[in-house]
């Protein structure tokens, strides 16, 4: 069983631009999670897909967003980066059922993203 | 708007000790609570979940119990290990699935 992967592992961008973070999810499992976690703090929510739709969204703006493939991968896209962006991208997988965003979270490496 | 709050920050033991992390919730209507530890600059690993109707679970050295009604749940490690020095995180799930998490509890544990 393949567990949660993410590309890249590091990467360093500066203001302004865009980025596209990826996360392939655990065999079988049909829901992904983004989160954004500053460094001292707990992972704030980003946004969770299932079965390719969007299935809740915390308090960060349109550009961040997201996409869910059909293999159940997935893609965070931020535009316009600005300093505050700056931070531990994880991304987590869950479930095979009606219920998959109740499940256990299964979590990637992350990506740490630095904004210049 | 959930707020998840763990008590202490920071912890040091010495190795054999007993412990107990906190972590308390504002809103109780929750579909379940999660427990994992993060090593630094790694991801998170998942180490109990439990759902709105259990009221604990346990894994080896560790048992956490949640107390949906007074919005507080506890994780207890039996035996501590200097292994077990990491940062754990407890999280709400609520409604569409979003999780709330704490900032976690520090631990460290001295040979």
């Amino acid at each position: 069983e393949t567990g949660v992967t993410q590309s890249p592992t590091h990467l360093i961008k500066t203001r302004g631009q865009q980025v596209t973070l990826r996360c392939s999810s655990q065999s079988g499992h049909n829901t992904v999670s983004w989160y954004q976690q500053a460094l001292g703090q707990g992972p704030q929510f980003i946004f969770q897909y299932y079965r390719e739709e969007e299935n809740g969204r915390g308090n960060f703006p349109p550009r961040f967003s997201g996409l869910q493939f059909p293999n159940y991968s997935s893609e965070l896209n931020v535009n316009a980066l600005e300093l505050d962006d700056s931070a531990l991208y994880l991304c987590a997988s869950s479930g095979i059922g009606m219920t998959a965003y109740t499940d256990t979270q299964y979590f990637g490496p992350g990506t740490r993203l630095t904004v210049l | 708007k959930q707020e998840v709050t763990q008590i202490p920050a920071a912890l040091s033991v010495p190795e054999g000790e007993n412990l107990v992390l906190n972590c308390s919730f504002t809103d109780s209507a929750i579909y379940n609570l999660q427990w994992f530890r993060q090593d630094p600059g790694k991801g998170l690993t998942s180490l109990l979940l439990i759902q709105s109707s259990q009221r604990e679970q346990t894994s080896g050295r560790l048992n956490a119990s949640l107390d949906k009604s007074s919005g507080r749940s506890t994780l207890y490690i039996a035996a501590s290990q200097p292994g077990d020095s990491a940062t754990y995180l407890c999280a709400v799930v609520a409604n569409a699935g979003k999780s709330t998490f704490g900032d976690g509890t520090t631990l460290t544990v001295k040979p």
